[in-house]
């Protein structure tokens, strides 16, 4: 079945580690999108990519990183620098273009826990 | 800045009833598209229902549909013949229609479902 994979689906980090969270996804799509959720909260959108080796930064993209060397693969990186990591990642696809109806299909997450 | 505001942060509803989930958004655009996503307690955000705005007619699936006003900026979301299934949060998202890739989501509204 076609879909987005997440990985790890819960992960613990100790303060000033930094830690990768894993998205592939085998929908052929070309967008791809990192989004926080945090409790209370909605979605706030991290980073996305329309086209390999090419992202740009969403509205908190501070403290974390991100590298679509592949179609299939978009990885983010929660650095040390990122102040307040514990949160919920959602990663998120979709076809080109990638705005106006266009819909966007999300991965089962990661919970990220810094310790 | 579009922002969407969700002003009923839990609900619940009687299996079988009917309720409505509440919606608002503030832009100074005149095309856009909305959204309503559902995350049940499996995490994995799912699309409900979608809205163009220049079309006047409500979406309408199978037993979720909308009262799209846009005058208002309202965008409130019916269930009908509720489900257990139905159990999760609902989040109302706005995108342009202008070549924005970016989804802004409401805070979300907790559904629960009574037997």
């Amino acid at each position: 079945d076609g879909g987005i994979t997440q990985s790890p689906k819960y992960l613990f980090r100790k303060e000033g580690q930094n830690v990768t969270l894993s998205c592939e996804q085998n929908l052929n799509h070309d967008a791809m999108y990192w989004y926080r959720q945090d409790p209370g909260q909605g979605l706030r959108l991290i980073y996305y990519s329309q086209i390999v080796n090419d992202f740009q930064k969403g509205d908190i993209a501070e403290g974390y990183s991100v590298s679509r060397e592949k179609k299939e693969s978009f990885p983010l990186t929660v650095t040390s620098a990122q102040k307040n990591p514990t949160a919920f990642y959602l990663c998120a696809s979709s076809t080109l273009p990638a705005s106006g109806a266009n819909v966007l299909t999300f991965g089962a997450g990661s919970r990220l826990t810094v310790l | 800045a579009q922002t969407v505001t969700q002003s009923q942060p839990e609900m619940s509803v009687q299996e079988a009833e009917t309720v409505t989930l509440s919606c608002t958004y503030d832009t100074s655009e005149s095309d856009y598209y909305l959204f309503w996503y559902k995350q049940p307690p499996s995490r994995q955000m799912i699309l409900v229902i979608r809205q163009e705005a220049y079309k006047q007619q409500n979406a309408t699936e199978n037993r979720f549909s909308v009262n799209f006003q846009k005058a208002a900026k309202s965008f409130s979301l019916k269930i009908s013949d509720s489900q257990l299934g139905d159990a999760a949060m609902y989040f109302c998202a706005y995108r342009s229609a202008y070549g924005s890739e970016k989804l802004v989501f409401g805070k979300g509204t907790k559904l629960t479902v009574n037997p």
